[in-house]
């Protein structure tokens, strides 16, 4: 089946630091989203980015549906970058699948 | 935009009872899409519209759960009769599928079925 595999699950940040979040995926991409979570439960859109590269602020992604993985950086860390960070992929149909999340706990 | 919005942010009911969770996609989107989250499943797929029809709802986890949307503005996820094991945050999300573009969520609404 198609697999969207995130890693770390879990990881804690001094409040300042840079972290990388890795997102694999077992086949070809139309659409790769990444969203954050908050701990209020609300899933905010953060990028859509089939390919290339794409900044906004402190936060940019990098896709490369050739090797089928996507990063997520986080630079100068901040309490509220905490929360589960989630990519999802999209099929042919429409259809997005989730990964299982990253765990990002920033410590002030 | 007011983005999508669902109704209610909490539902608490019995075992037994019928649970109707609404949701108003961002206008001009013409997919919408039921996803259920559980800490032990993750983000689940339950249906999605396109166009007001239904595409696909092999997620629909049984004959409990039914979904409609009657018109471009307006979706209904039932749940009758609720059980335990049902509760969970539902989230309602939209997007433009003409072209490739986002999908974005609702706020969700979490259910608590005793």
């Amino acid at each position: 089946g198609i697999q969207v595999e995130q890693s770390p699950p879990d990881l804690i940040l001094q409040e300042g630091a840079n972290s990388t979040l890795r997102c694999n995926f077992s086949d070809s991409v139309n659409n790769l989203q990444w969203f954050h979570q908050n701990p209020w439960g609300q899933l905010i859109n953060l990028f859509y980015i089939p390919s290339g590269t794409k900044q906004n602020g402190r936060l940019s992604a990098t896709t490369v549906a050739t090797e089928r993985y996507s990063l997520l950086y986080i630079s100068s860390s901040q309490t509220t970058d905490s929360g589960v960070y989630f990519c999802a992929r999209q099929t042919g149909a429409n259809n997005l699948f989730f990964g299982t999340g990253t765990r990002l706990t920033v410590i002030p | 935009d007011a983005g999508v919005i669902q109704s209610p942010r909490h539902e608490v009911t019995e075992m037994g009872q019928e649970v109707t969770l609404r949701c108003k996609p961002i206008s001009g989107h013409n997919s919408l899409f039921w996803y259920r989250q559980t800490m032990m499943r993750g983000l689940e797929l339950l249906i999605y519209f396109n166009n007001n029809v239904p595409i696909d709802d092999s997620g629909m986890p049984e004959d409990r759960f039914s979904a409609k949307m009657p018109n471009a503005s307006f979706s209904t996820l039932k749940i009758q009769p609720s059980e335990p094991r049902d509760s969970a945050v539902y989230f309602c999300a939209s997007r433009d599928s003409s072209y490739n573009s986002p999908l974005h969520f609702g706020n969700g609404t979490r259910l608590t079925v005793t």
